[in-house]
């Protein structure tokens, strides 16, 4: 079975600080692995994801995260926080099976911006 | 670019209740789900459905659960006797037929249930 352990329920930056969230996985297989947002009181909104090729991926609003089989990690980045960065952040992993592969995610990571 | 959307938003019952949430998952989408995030809380898979069928359900998803794709546009998920414990947002989304697409998530149904 898969599943996604996020490091740190909560992260607090100053803005323009460096952004880390750290996932790690757990999966027999390489899997496809994915990042989403979910800013207060709205859904989940996709991030970026990791399928095949190019481990390092880039996503939406400067993120972007790396593959690294070796450490069965996928961490995400932001060179640079802005305080409209403040959301709850999910790492989540999805098996290579055709089918209704169902998304396990992470416990979440709220990410705090300090001004 | 073409969503999920749910509706309502919010939604309040007494316990004991039945409740309908629903869903429009995008148009050329095959597989649909069901989560749920209780306040605080991780995002818990629910089930998922494809072909007019449910593909997996979680331990969540108990008899009092039930999905149904009742047109060609509608996914909804109905709980026949509503709980305290019940209280919860509620997430629908749709995917692709590919493996390495990802969920795309509607903005989910504010369950509370008194």
């Amino acid at each position: 079975a898969q599943s996604v352990t996020q490091l740190g329920s909560h992260v607090s930056v100053s803005e323009g600080a460096l952004v880390l969230l750290r996932c790690n996985y757990s999966s027999s297989v390489p899997p496809y692995l994915f990042w989403y947002v979910q800013y207060p009181n709205q859904g989940l909104q996709l991030l970026l994801k990791y399928t095949t090729g190019a481990t390092l991926v880039k996503g939406i609003n400067g993120f972007e995260a790396e593959f690294k089989k070796s450490e069965t990690s996928f961490h995400l980045t932001k060179p640079s926080a802005h305080m409209s960065d403040a959301a709850e952040y999910f790492c989540a992993v999805r098996g290579h099976s055709q089918g209704a592969q169902k998304l396990v995610f992470g416990q979440g990571t709220r990410l705090t911006i300090n001004p | 670019e073409p969503e999920v959307t749910q509706t309502p938003s919010h939604q309040v019952t007494q316990m004991g209740q039945e409740v309908i949430l629903r869903c429009v998952p995008i148009s050329n989408h095959l597989y649909f789900y069901w989560y749920r995030q209780i306040l605080g809380q991780k995002v818990e898979f629910l089930v998922s459905f494809y072909n007019n069928e449910i593909s997996e359900k979680s331990e969540i998803f108990d008899d009092q659960f039930s999905v149904e794709r009742p047109d060609g546009s509608n996914f909804t998920l109905k709980i026949r006797s509503t709980k305290l414990e019940d209280s919860a947002m509620y997430f629908c989304a749709s995917s692709e037929n590919r493996p390495n697409s990802p969920l795309h998530f509607g903005n989910g149904t504010r369950l509370t249930v008194t």
